[in-house]
C-alpha cells in the first residue's frame, strides 16, 4: 500500500519554467490538498480538491493552478516559476473534508533558479 | 495567516524526560490534530481531537484542548531519541470546507 506518492522528488528550474507536480494516492479517499513549506513557515495550503470534480484556492494559490484529474491524482502546476516558489511541496489526502486525519506524500523539494 | 501559534520553536530535553508543546489557533473549530515531521519526510498523523473534547490520550501521547482558551497541548512523556522531530498543530476550522491550517511547528531534540 504506497498510500500517497508524489513525483518528482527533486526539480530545479529555471525563471519563467513551467512545471507539473504530480500526486496520487491509492486510498480510495475523496479530498487532495497541496501544500507548500517554507522554513519558520510551517505548512501553507496552496490548493484543495474537497471530492472529484471540485478545486478550491486555499491561503497561497497566486502562482499555481491546479487539476483533479480523476479520484486517484491531484497535480499542481506552476506555469511560470519563480524564485519566490522555491518550497517543500506536499501533497496530502483525507477520506473525506472534515473531521479526519490527512496523510501526507514525502514531499518534492522544488528550487527556481 | 497561520491559524495556529506554537510555542515554543524549538525544545531540547533529554531521553526520559516529559516534552510539552503547546498551540494556539483564533477561531471556532470542529476539532485540533497534531503531526510529526522528522527531518525530510511528510508528515504523519499522531492525534485528533475534537472540539467537544477536552483530553485524548494515545500511548505516550496526551493531548488537552481548552477551547475557552483557544489552546492546546501536547505531551509526550518519557521522551525517546527517536522522538526527535518537529511537532505541528492543524485545525480544522468549524466555517471552513476542510481545509486544515497547519501552525510553524516545535522543533523537538531528544538528546540520547
Amino acid at each position: 500500500n504506497a498510500g500517497v506518492t508524489q513525483t518528482p522528488k527533486f526539480q530545479v528550474l529555471k525563471t519563467g519554467q513551467s512545471m507539473t507536480l504530480q500526486c496520487a494516492q491509492d486510498m480510495n479517499h475523496n479530498s487532495m490538498y497541496w501544500y507548500r513549506q517554507d522554513p519558520g513557515m510551517g505548512l501553507r495550503l496552496i490548493y484543495y480538491s474537497a471530492s472529484e470534480g471540485t478545486t478550491d484556492k486555499g491561503e497561497v494559490p497566486n502562482g499555481y493552478n491546479v487539476s483533479r484529474l480523476n479520484k486517484r491524482e491531484f497535480s499542481l502546476r506552476l506555469e511560470s516559476a519563480a524564485p519566490s516558489q522555491t518550497s517543500v511541496y506536499f501533497c496530502a489526502s483525507s477520506p473525506r473534508v472534515s473531521n479526519t486525519e490527512a496523510f501526507f506524500g514525502q514531499g518534492t523539494r522544488l528550487t527556481v533558479v | 495567516s497561520q491559524q495556529g501559534e506554537e510555542d515554543p520553536q524549538a525544545l531540547s530535553i533529554q531521553e526520559g524526560e516529559n516534552a510539552t508543546m503547546n498551540c494556539s489557533y483564533k477561531t471556532s473549530i470542529n476539532n485540533l490534530q497534531w503531526y510529526r515531521q522528522n527531518s525530510g519526510r511528510g508528515l504523519v498523523h499522531l492525534i485528533l481531537i475534537r472540539s467537544n473534547e477536552r483530553e485524548k490520550h494515545s500511548g505516550r501521547l496526551r493531548v488537552t484542548l481548552d477551547t475557552s482558551k483557544k489552546s492546546s497541548s501536547l505531551l509526550i512523556t518519557a521522551s525517546r531519541a527517536a522522538d526527535t522531530a518537529s511537532y505541528f498543530c492543524a485545525t480544522d476550522r468549524s466555517s471552513n470546507t476542510g481545509k486544515l491550517i497547519f501552525g510553524q511547528g516545535t522543533t523537538l531534540q531528544v538528546k540520547p
